[in-house]
């Protein structure tokens, strides 16, 4: 199947920086890339799409401006944490539509300290 | 998209047969059911898909009821690797627009 890859896997970091997450689908072209957040032993929860070109789409109940998306081009979205905060800390997980169907990231793993 | 409703966990014993149902009773006529499964810590894995036919791959097998308001997920063979939360979503097809709602899944536990 396609593969999607993030990057870094795993980050920590001081309460109040930013933090940048990459997305990118390695051999498909994905016009619609989606941000999913997932706390321990919960189900993953959808936080925004975004389309190739135009502004993210966010979920109800998600900052935009906490949680910027940029979807620059076919293979690479990203996930700006900004003024990150300790309860910020989860698994932050990608997914590209393509191919026939959708696939995931591996994750990234965010602790704010 | 329509609510989806599993149980919160099953145990299956290595080389059986595991079964996962998912009821759908609200599912619209152009809504497809997709099935998922999440290993720990890491990003949920594609397994199957299908709208109203049984459905099979090299991973599975998905049976849809005639009236679609339920169906199976089966891993024919279970391992230990199988043990992972699986989420039973439907939705419209991909390039219809839509989104994946995750629902609490199924923890499946695979024993030697």
């Amino acid at each position: 199947g396609a593969v999607v890859s993030q990057h870094p896997s795993r980050v920590i970091c001081k309460s109040g920086t930013s933090v940048k997450i990459e997305c990118r689908s390695l051999d498909f072209q994905a016009t619609t890339m989606f941000w999913y957040r997932q706390f321990p032993k919960k189900s993953l929860m959808l936080m925004a799409t975004s389309n190739e070109g135009s502004k993210a789409t966010y979920e109800q109940g998600v900052e935009k401006d906490k949680f910027l998306i940029n979807h620059a081009s076919l293979t690479l979205s990203t996930l700006t944490v900004t003024s990150a905060h300790p309860e910020d800390s989860s698994f932050y997980i990608c997914s590209a539509r393509g191919e026939g169907t959708q696939f995931f990231g591996p994750g990234t793993r965010l602790t704010v300290l | 998209d329509a609510k989806t409703t599993q149980p919160p966990s099953m145990d299956c014993a290595e080389g059986r047969a595991a079964n996962l149902p998912c009821n759908h009773s609200t599912i619209s006529g152009n809504e497809y059911v997709y099935w998922y499964r999440q290993i720990h810590s890491q990003g949920p894995q594609y397994i199957i898909h299908g709208l109203k036919n049984n459905e099979t791959n090299e991973m599975a097998s998905l049976i849809i009821t005639e009236d679609r308001k339920s169906s199976t997920l089966i891993l024919p063979h279970a391992t230990l690797r199988d043990t992972a939360v699986y989420y039973c979503i439907v939705r419209v097809l991909y390039n219809q627009g839509g989104k994946l709602i995750f629902g609490q899944g199924t923890e499946l536990s695979v024993k030697p």
